[in-house]
Formats: C-alpha cells, sequence, structure tokens
C-alpha cells in the first residue's frame, strides 16, 4: 500500500496569502495518477486536481497542481476566504487507492 | 448534475452488518463509463477507499477490509449498495459514495461525492 505524507499539518496564513501544500508518496506509482481534494466542516470532500495538474470542471485557476514520481504539490495563489479548510490528496495509481492524511489551511 | 445520496441505518449493534445504499440520480450506472465507490471517515480524521464496483458487477476492494466488505449494484434502480461485516466501534465513521474511476482512462478520481451519512457502532 503506497502511503501519503502530508506537509504541513496545519498552515496558518491570511487571506491573500499564498500557500503551498505538499505530497509525498511511500512509493512510486503510475504517472501522475494523483488528486487533490477540499474539505470543509460538515461536506464531503471536493475534487479540486487530477491527474496531478488538471484542474476539475469549476475550479478557479488560483488552485494548481504540480508534481511527479513521489513529491506533488498543491499551490494556491491568493486565498480567499473560501479556501479555508482541509486539503487531501489521493493516489490512484496502485491499489488500493489511498489518501493524505490531510493539510488543514486556517485563518491566521 | 450528478447527484449522489447514501442511505441507511444510523446505528449499528457491534457484530452485526451495516448496509447502507447510494442512489443515484444525473448519471447511469449501467452506462459502463465509471466505477462507484465507497469512502470513509472516522469523525476528526482522514479518508479510507473502502472499494468499488463497476456495472457488471466487478468489484475491488481495499485489502484491510476486503474480508468484511461486500458492494453490490442494482442497475435497474440506479442504486449501488455496500454490506461491512462483524462492525466494531473502529467502524464508526461517515460513511461516503463517490463516481470513481474513470472506467475508461484507469483515473480513480472521486467526483461527485455524496453528502455522507454517519454510521455509529454502539449498542
Amino acid at each position: 500500500e503506497i502511503v501519503l505524507t502530508q506537509s504541513p499539518g496545519t498552515l496558518s496564513l491570511s487571506p491573500g496569502d499564498g500557500a503551498t501544500l505538499s505530497c509525498r508518496a511511500s512509493q512510486t506509482f503510475s504517472s501522475g495518477q494523483l488528486a487533490w481534494y477540499q474539505q470543509k466542516p460538515g461536506q464531503a470532500p471536493r475534487l479540486l486536481i487530477y491527474g496531478a495538474s488538471s484542474r476539475a470542471t469549476g475550479i478557479p485557476d488560483r488552485f494548481s497542481g504540480s508534481g511527479s514520481g513521489t513529491d506533488f504539490t498543491l499551490t494556491i495563489s491568493g486565498l480567499e476566504p473560501e479556501d479555508f479548510a482541509v486539503y487531501y490528496c489521493q493516489q490512484y495509481g496502485s491499489s488500493p487507492w489511498t489518501f493524505g492524511q490531510g493539510t488543514k489551511v486556517e485563518i491566521k | 448534475q450528478v447527484q449522489l445520496q447514501e442511505s441507511g441505518p444510523g446505528l449499528v449493534k457491534p457484530s452485526q452488518t451495516l448496509s447502507l445504499t447510494c442512489t443515484v440520480s444525473g448519471d447511469s450506472i449501467s452506462g459502463g463509463r465509471y466505477y462507484w465507490s465507497w469512502i470513509r471517515q472516522p469523525a476528526g480524521k482522514g479518508l479510507e477507499w473502502i472499494g468499488r464496483i463497476y456495472t457488471s458487477g466487478s468489484t475491488n476492494y481495499n485489502p484491510s477490509l476486503k474480508s468484511r466488505v461486500s458492494i453490490s449494484v442494482d442497475t435497474s434502480k440506479n442504486q449501488f449498495s455496500l454490506k461491512l461485516s462483524s462492525v466494531t466501534a473502529a467502524d464508526t465513521a461517515v460513511y461516503y459514495c463517490a463516481r470513481g474511476g474513470d472506467y475508461f482512462d484507469s483515473s480513480g478520481r472521486f467526483d461527485p461525492w455524496g453528502q455522507g451519512t454517519l454510521v455509529t457502532v454502539s449498542s
């Protein structure tokens, strides 16, 4: 099973700041088979990024994904108030599909 | 738009079987483009993929749960279901159903998700 480790655990930022979230895999998997999700309290996760760098339908372009191999990054350029949430990465290149433990982006 | 809705008992006794159903609207399970998955999330914790089913009835399960889980599909009702046997308190979680992955491009992304349903295992 591939273990995804997200860092940092919590990011304390202000609206307008940029955010860089990291997701590191315990081993390589099929190229680019990584997604990012946003989850707000009491809600289901929402797909943001798939294929490591493709934005899902309706996702603002301030969200971008990058990376390959075992290291992946979600970048949020200019945090909006609605972006404060928990973010999860997920790999689907190797079964079982697995998630990271999450990074919380909180208001500073 | 595509919507998924979980339903089932919110309270299950230890050692019994947890049973949930996901009703899909706005897409057809029998269309064959997607897998249909179950995912769970204990309170305050991360996400765990439970397993998936294809319209043909073919399934894949997380090895951590494989001995206790069964997913089935009813294309006539556009529903798929989860059964988890011999539950303990550790199975208490919000259970989500989701569309994913994509059968044709082998993508395992989940989109969209149901709103989730809390299942508590307690006597």
